[in-house]
């Protein structure tokens, strides 16, 4: 079974600052992968995925990562934060074909100091 | 606004009740996806249903279960309750039947359980 693992639980950084969330996935011959956002008392919100092609996807909010095969990595960056981007933040993965649930890792908590 | 309602939006229990989450998926969606979120596994999936027919199963219950009526409306049953069926269920919707990449989610239902 395909698994993600986010690396911190929590990451404290100051606003206007750059911000790197790590997530890395198990090795798989078809890997989908996802960045969900939860803002506190709300659902889960689509940030961007990579499905195929450019390993550069650009998500909402100003939000971005980069699919790396050979470290098997989906790290998520935004270059500079803001206090409302304070958030749960979780990396997912589907098996191939679509089928079945997402599989997520246990989140991470972006922090933003003023 | 989504468009995935999910009722009630909190909902308080003694243990050894039978509750029912329900779920009102994106209008044109024919898919939906049930999710529980709590402190200690995280957000998991638990089953889907496309177009009133069981799809994929993960980590449900068996005290766990769930149904897609024709109105596509989907109600997922908890029994026998415990405290650590306390959390979070999330309800997510797509169009079709392998609709990962293509997900809803709804503002979930928090269940407490006493």
């Amino acid at each position: 079974a395909q698994s993600v693992t986010q690396l911190d639980s929590q990451v404290p950084v100051f606003e206007e600052a750059p911000v790197e969330l790590r997530c890395n996935y198990s090795s798989s011959v078809s890997v989908y992968l996802f960045w969900y956002v939860q803002y506190p008392n709300q659902g889960l919100q689509l940030l961007l995925k990579y499905l195929s092609g450019s390993t550069l996807v650009k998500g909402i909010n100003g939000f971005e990562a980069e699919f790396n095969k050979s470290q098997t990595s989906f790290h998520l960056r935004k270059p500079s934060v803001h206090i409302s981007d304070t958030a749960e933040y979780f990396c997912a993965t589907l098996s191939g074909g679509g089928a079945d649930g997402l599989t997520f890792g246990k989140g991470t908590h972006l922090i933003i100091q003023p | 606004d989504s468009g995935v309602t999910q009722t009630p939006k909190h909902l308080i229990t003694a243990t050894g009740q039978r509750v029912t989450l329900r779920c009102s998926p994106r209008s044109g969606d024919l898919s939906v996806y049930w999710y529980q979120q709590s402190l200690d596994q995280g957000l998991q999936f638990l089953i889907q249903y496309y177009n009133g027919e069981e799809r994929a199963k993960g980590n449900i219950l068996e005290r766990f279960s769930a149904q897609q009526f024709p109105d596509l409306h989907s109600e997922l049953n908890l029994s026998s309750l415990e405290l650590g069926d306390s959390a979070l269920y999330f309800c997510a919707s797509s169009v079709g039947d392998r609709g990962g990449w293509s997900y809803t989610f709804g503002s979930g239902t928090r269940l407490t359980v006493v």
